[in-house]
């Protein structure tokens, strides 16, 4: 089946502009994720859906970022008022979770986000 | 605050030779660790994982075990191929806490 997707793929924007990115997860995972990657850095953790349950927002770096799960699949990440800052790649990912434990999370191909 | 860290940036082998990359870790509540590969302009694709009540996960040529005493996990591949060409992260989570901490990746390059 299709993996996560997301779009777009790049997104050049002006500092001050607001950007949306969307995340299509796999079909039945009940969990997304979003991370974000700075040049040169690990992956960083910014929010996590599970479910109906209220979403894990402790990553998100300012009242900039909100993100939303529309009808338990696809989601949005949205940044307001970009800065220089925001500029990294953008990644999704989901995971399939029937109960407690870790499991495996599966990550789209990312959005590149340029500030300029 | 770096909970997951690889200090290697990158690592050179040849072909055929064993890579071995290493990840370590403060947070003891960690119970789980995986190891994700990633490819230039792709997403990180799950390699191998491990629990904390195991001390090593083997997976074909993938190998990674876990020192908790030491707080340190580390992947062994043997042999060594040039498609393994790749940054590979190390991530860690705990039961509760679905998101993944990230070590901050080491640049893995097969020589042939």
């Amino acid at each position: 089946g299709a993996g996560v997707s997301q779009s777009p793929s790049n997104k050049v924007t002006e500092k001050g502009k607001d950007v949306e990115l969307r995340c299509d997860p796999i079909s039945g995972h009940t969990a997304l994720y979003w991370y974000r990657q700075s040049l040169g850095q690990g992956l960083e953790f910014l929010i996590y859906f599970q479910g109906n349950s209220a979403p894990d927002k402790s990553g998100l770096p300012s009242d900039r970022f909100s993100a939303e799960r529309t009808g338990g699949s696809v989601s949005t990440l949205t940044i307001q008022r970009t800065q220089q800052e925001d500029s990294a790649v953008y990644l999704c990912a989901s995971s399939y979770n029937y109960g407690q434990g870790s499991y495996e999370q599966y990550f789209g191909p990312g959005t590149r986000l340029t500030v300029t | 605050d770096q909970q997951v860290k690889q200090n290697s940036p990158s690592l050179s082998v040849q072909e055929g030779r064993i890579s071995i990359l290493n990840c370590d870790y403060t947070n003891s509540m960690f119970d789980y660790f995986l190891w994700y590969k990633k490819y230039p302009a792709e997403g990180p694709t799950f390699l191998i994982s491990i629990s904390s009540i195991k001390d090593k996960n083997e997976d074909g040529r993938f190998t990674v075990f876990l020192n908790k005493s030491a707080k340190h996990l580390s992947l062994h591949i043997v042999p060594s191929q040039p498609g393994d060409s790749a940054v590979y992260f190390c991530a860690a989570s705990f039961q509760g806490a679905q998101k993944l901490v990230f070590g901050q990746g080491t640049r893995l390059t097969i020589n042939p």
